[in-house]
């Protein structure tokens, strides 16, 4: 079966650098959840999208942005990178007309910000 | 805040045996419940669910038991296997103003011996 597609898998960055990651959700799921786990720690929400608009927001920093676009995708804009972004971007999707509580993960993007 | 927390962060079992990992919720408003499985290197990956009008769910070698009175959450993993050694997180959602966040517990490490 499809899964969340996430790219890409690493990423290396210098601080104040910016990044973007892509998330392709599972097909007919129109809801994007992103998340961030940094070392040994669980996963904390940071933004949630549905049918293109901000649903939900957490923790995420001013400096990073979001979006989903027409195709249901998503990407998360990082920019000023701070050594203390360097962690693993997880991208959910969920369908908002069928279990829609019911959250499916990408396999992480590992950011690391030197 | 609210948190979904665990009691035990390690586990370690031997093979064939049984094993049971605790979570503790403090938000009295979850309603939807999930385990998550996540290896090293990986997205977590949905295990089983069970909603606060139930009290026991059974999947394929796992049961999912919530006590609401105590705010307890357990997984129960019958004939655990070395392929079961990853860690486990809790995790819930209380749909109302955090539309399908999600807030994890701390997780706890299996570790499954031949």
């Amino acid at each position: 079966a499809a899964g969340v597609i996430q790219s890409p898998r690493h990423l290396i960055k210098e601080k104040r650098e910016t990044a973007t990651l892509k998330c392709y959700p599972i097909p007919r799921h129109d809801t994007v959840y992103w998340y961030q786990q940094g070392p040994g720690q669980d996963p904390q929400f940071l933004i949630s999208f549905y049918e293109k608009m901000q649903s939900d927001k957490g923790s995420i920093p001013d400096r990073f942005s979001a979006q989903q676009f027409s195709d249901y995708h998503s990407e998360l804009n990082m920019s000023s990178l701070e050594l203390g972004d360097s962690a693993l971007y997880f991208c959910a999707s969920s369908a908002s007309e069928r279990d829609w509580e019911t959250q499916y993960f990408g396999p992480g993007t590992r950011l690391l910000v030197l | 805040g609210e948190s979904v927390g665990l009691h035990l962060p390690t586990l370690s079992v031997q093979e064939g045996d049984n094993s049971i990992i605790n979570c503790a919720y403090s938000n009295s408003a979850s309603d939807y419940f999930i385990w998550y499985k996540q290896e090293s290197g990986k997205g977590p990956q949905f295990i089983i669910d069970i909603r606060s009008n139930m009290d026991k769910r059974q999947g394929q070698r796992v049961t999912v038991l919530l006590n609401k009175t105590v705010k307890h959450l357990s997984l129960q993993i019958a004939a655990t296997q070395p392929g079961d050694s990853a860690v486990y997180f809790c995790a819930e959602t209380s749909g109302g103003t955090s539309y399908g966040k999600l807030t994890f517990g701390q997780g706890t490490i299996l570790t499954v011996h031949p």
